[in-house]
């Protein structure tokens, strides 16, 4: 159990272009759902965290008009990167946790975006 | 602040030992560990929720250092399949927000 999918697993667009990446629980409500976003022999860093129902919370350096998350059910939160740049190119990887307490999150495959 | 993890990369024979060290700055609720391997997202492996919690399964354990805040992962006898790069994830509040690590790259060869 505990799957997590993430739509598309690549994606390359024009810049100026918005793009939206779909992170799924498919067997597990997920009351909690974290954005990460991860460049080439990095570390992965957090960008916001979104609660079903209600405004995603951003880290610090993360403009909210540019990366826009939507948390509209239990089982789907979506990230759209507008007006994307080269710059934004990265790995975004999503994960969730659910109702159980015991704070394990459960990673998606993650998605490439490419920016040309 | 980002928890430093260390050696930051690590070559080992099959068989070897390793030790992979997460130090944070902050005071820790819970320690998670993750492996990465390239191209792929993390795996979790698992999580330690109490100071002086030791976990493990396989050949692979962790303990979790609250007062000195931090978290070791050890691998015994590692396997080429340990290969990866390995993450700390700390949660300073207890609200499940993560912060990972600066990462450890490990090597297994034959």
């Amino acid at each position: 159990g505990a799957v997590v999918s993430q739509h598309p697993s690549r994606v390359i667009c024009k810049s100026g272009t918005s793009v939206k990446i779909e992170c799924r629980s498919l067997d597990f409500q997920a009351t909690t759902m974290f954005w990460y976003r991860q460049f080439p022999k990095k570390s992965l860093m957090l960008m916001a965290t979104s609660n079903e129902g209600s405004k995603a919370t951003y880290e610090q350096g993360v403009e909210k008009d540019k990366f826009l998350i939507n948390h509209a059910s239990l089982t789907l939160s979506t990230l759209t990167v507008t007006s994307a740049h080269p710059e934004d190119s990265s790995f975004y990887i999503c994960s969730a946790s659910g109702t159980s307490g015991n704070n394990e999150q459960f990673f998606g495959p993650g998605t490439r975006l490419t920016v040309l | 602040q980002q928890p430093v993890q260390s050696p930051q990369a690590v070559i080992l024979r099959e068989g070897e030992d390793a030790v992979i060290n997460c130090s944070s700055s902050k005071a820790l609720y819970s320690v998670h560990w993750y492996r990465q391997k390239h191209g792929e997202a993390p795996v979790f492996l698992m999580i330690l929720l109490k100071g002086g919690e030791q976990k493990g399964h396989d050949k692979i354990s962790a303990s979790f250092n609250e007062k000195k805040q931090q978290s070791s992962l050890y691998l015994t006898a590692s396997q080429l399949s340990y290969s990866g790069t390995y993450f700390c994830g700390t949660d300073s509040g207890g609200y499940q927000k993560v912060t990972f690590g600066t990462g450890t790259k490990l090597q297994v060869i034959p």
